[in-house]
Order: C-alpha cells, then sequence, then structure tokens
C-alpha cells in the first residue's frame, strides 16, 4: 500500500524566504510527527497531530515554524523567514494509533537548503 | 527517558551475520526497545521492537539481555542493501505526553562486498 509521501523533494530557498512542506501521512492514521534531521544526526522531535489537533510543538525551535493539519490527514510544515541553520532534511511520520505500542511509519524526507 | 548507547559504527562481510549492540543501563520495566534503520537519502525504517523476550520477524533478530541492560539487533545474512544508519531507542510508557521517538546518532553499519 501507499507510504508515507512528502513533497517537494528537495528545496532551495534564500535567506529570509517562507518555505511550506507538505506531508501526506497513511490513510487512516491518526498521529502525524515531524522530525528535523540534521547532517550526520539523528531525527529530532518537532511537532505531533492527533487527528487535527497538535497536542505537542514543545520541539519547534523557534516561532518561525509552524505546522497545521486541518483536516486530520495532510500535514504542512512552514518556515518563515528561513535561517542558514534551518537547512536541514524534514522528515514526516505517521501511526495508525496515538497507542504506546505503535510504531511509527516515516516519509522519505524533504531536504532544505536555505543559502 | 532512559538513554541508549551504540557504537558509531561497524562493518561486516557480506553474508556474514551482523551483531549490533545497544546499552541502555537505565532502562525501566516498561521501556519497550524499538530498533530503526536509515538508509542512504531515506526516512527511517522500523525493524524490529521488544520488551523481556527475544524477537524474530523477516528482518532481523532482537535479543534481550536478561537484566534489560542491553539489547543486540542480529541480522543473519548481511547484504549489501543493509548498509545503513541503524538507531535503538527506547520507548516508555506514559500516563500523558507524546509518543515520540528521541534518536541517538545511532550505528552506521558498513557491509563489505
Amino acid at each position: 500500500g501507499a507510504g508515507v509521501s512528502q513533497s517537494p523533494r528537495y528545496k532551495v530557498a534564500k535567506r529570509g524566504q517562507d518555505v511550506a512542506l507538505r506531508c501526506d501521512p497513511i490513510s487512516g492514521h491518526v498521529s502525524l510527527f515531524w522530525y528535523q534531521q540534521a547532517l550526520g544526526q539523528g531525527p529530532e522531535f518537532l511537532t505531533y497531530f492527533q487527528n487535527e489537533a497538535q497536542l505537542d510543538k514543545s520541539g519547534l525551535p523557534s516561532d518561525r515554524f509552524f505546522a497545521e493539519r486541518p483536516e486530520g490527514s495532510v500535514s504542512t510544515l512552514k518556515i518563515q523567514r528561513t535561517q542558514q541553520e534551518d537547512s536541514a532534511v524534514y522528515l514526516c511520520a505517521s501511526s495508525l494509533t496515538s497507542g504506546y505500542q505503535e510504531t511509527q511509519y516515516f516519509g522519505p524526507g524533504t531536504r532544505l537548503l536555505v543559502l | 527517558d532512559a538513554k541508549t548507547t551504540q557504537p558509531n559504527s561497524m562493518e561486516s562481510n557480506e553474508e556474514e551475520p551482523v551483531h549490533l549492540p545497544c546499552n541502555h543501563s537505565t532502562i525501566s520495566g516498561t521501556d519497550y526497545i524499538h530498533w530503526y534503520r536509515q538508509l542512504p537519502s531515506q526516512g527511517p525504517e522500523y525493524v524490529i521492537h521488544g520488551l523481556t523476550s527475544n524477537v524474530n520477524n523477516r528482518m532481523a533478530s532482537l535479543a534481550i539481555a536478561e537484566d534489560r541492560k542491553s539489547s543486540t539487533l542480529i541480522l543473519h545474512r548481511a547484504t549489501l542493501r543493509d548498509a545503513a544508519v541503524y538507531y535503538c531507542i527506547l520507548r516508555p510508557l506514559r500516563t500523558s505526553g507524546t509518543y515520540k521517538y528521541i534518536f541517538g546518532t545511532g550505528t552506521r553499519l558498513k557491509v563489505l562486498a
């Protein structure tokens, strides 16, 4: 079946531009996560949605980062006034429920390069 | 949350077994042990998870020490396609909060032809 998809796969932005990254989770998955992965590091948690509700945004690094999931399916991560330190791979993951034993299914990521 | 410790890198010859260790000396009784791997230019991929007993699936086996302070991911016959970064992650039981994953830097496995 279809997995998690993300678009675009690559994005080059000039410093100061706004960008929007899209995530299409597996159909019917309640939980959706965003992670940021810097070069050579493991992914780091950014934010979590249960359906359309954003229940945890403790990992968002600044108020320039904003995420939404208005209808409980597709999610968008928006970064305003991009900075060079925002260059990273942004990963989206979904899971069927929010339960203790659920595993997460990751998309291929969007590689963002800010010049 | 309890932390895990993994070697930065390991090498294996193709078609030989690989044992990837993970130390988690501060694990608590309800922490699940999850393993993911990340192939080049891809997102992490679930491999296996377990609580106390050893686990097997089509991808790998997970051997958990009796005191649960360490575990080993076993790839029975490494192939070139198994070259990836392998992450060992603890999943605590929460009464509140998010079931996010906390990744370390993992073990980069190189498979030699």
